[in-house]
């Protein structure tokens, strides 16, 4: 069974400013990575995906993502933030079973709240 | 554009009440999902659905049963509900696989007084 630990419950951070928000997971088999983001009173959109290939992976709104499967993570940056970045961030992992099957579940983390001052 | 929508945004039901909720989808994709979502918690997955009229458990079933008569809708239901099922409740859809993304509704914030 897949786990994902988001390691920061909350980021408060100033506009124009760097973020990481990190993710570690934990899997006995290869897994497929998301980033989601929930915008208040909406549900989540897809941010960026890492399914194979290039460990780097750029998302919608200047996010970007490096896979590290030594480390098990999978942290989530932009270089610099917006206040409408302001937001609840989901790392998630997909169920993929020996053989390259799955149903296409999702395991997510516990969630980050961005929040970016002026 | 894709879309899944869920026929509630707000909702308010007594301890005992049986109550549905019911999502649709309009991208004819055969997985849809049920998560549950309360804060410090993320989300967790209450019932998925990869065919009509097929069900699986999630990791939080008890209290709940699904249903899926039609292709693009899939109803959940808290047979008798009690306080601690209050809570924001989100549907999912997509297409097979691992690899394909999840289109989430707007959500129901669930209340049982």
């Amino acid at each position: 069974a897949q786990s994902v630990t988001q390691l920061d419950s909350q980021v408060p951070v100033f506009e124009e400013a760097p973020v990481e928000l990190r993710c570690n997971y934990s899997s006995s088999v290869s897994v497929y990575l998301f980033w989601y983001v929930q915008y208040p009173n909406q549900g989540l959109q897809l941010l960026l995906k890492y399914l194979s290939g290039s460990t780097l992976v750029k998302g919608i709104n200047g996010f970007e993502a490096e896979f590290n499967k030594s480390q098990t993570s999978f942290h989530l940056r932009k270089p610099s933030v917006h206040i409408s970045d302001t937001a609840e961030y989901f790392c998630a992992v997909s169920d993929l079973h020996a053989g390259g099957t799955s149903y296409g579940k999702l395991t997510f983390g516990q969630g980050t709240i961005l929040t970016v001052h002026p | 554009d894709v879309k899944v929508t869920q026929s509630s945004r707000y909702l308010v039901k007594r301890t005992g009440e049986k109550v549905f909720l019911e999502c649709v989808q309009d991208m004819d994709h055969e997985n849809m999902f049920w998560y549950r979502q309360d804060p410090g918690l993320g989300l967790r997955l209450i019932y998925f659905s990869y065919d009509v009229k097929m069900k699986e458990k999630g990791d939080i079933p008890e209290g709940y049963s699904v249903s899926r008569e039609k292709k693009e809708r899939f109803s959940l239901i808290l047979e008798s509900a009690s306080t601690n099922q209050t809570s924001m409740y989100l549907c999912a859809s997509s297409h097979a696989g691992g690899r394909k993304t999840q289109y989430f509704g707007p959500g129901t914030r669930l209340l049982v007084l």
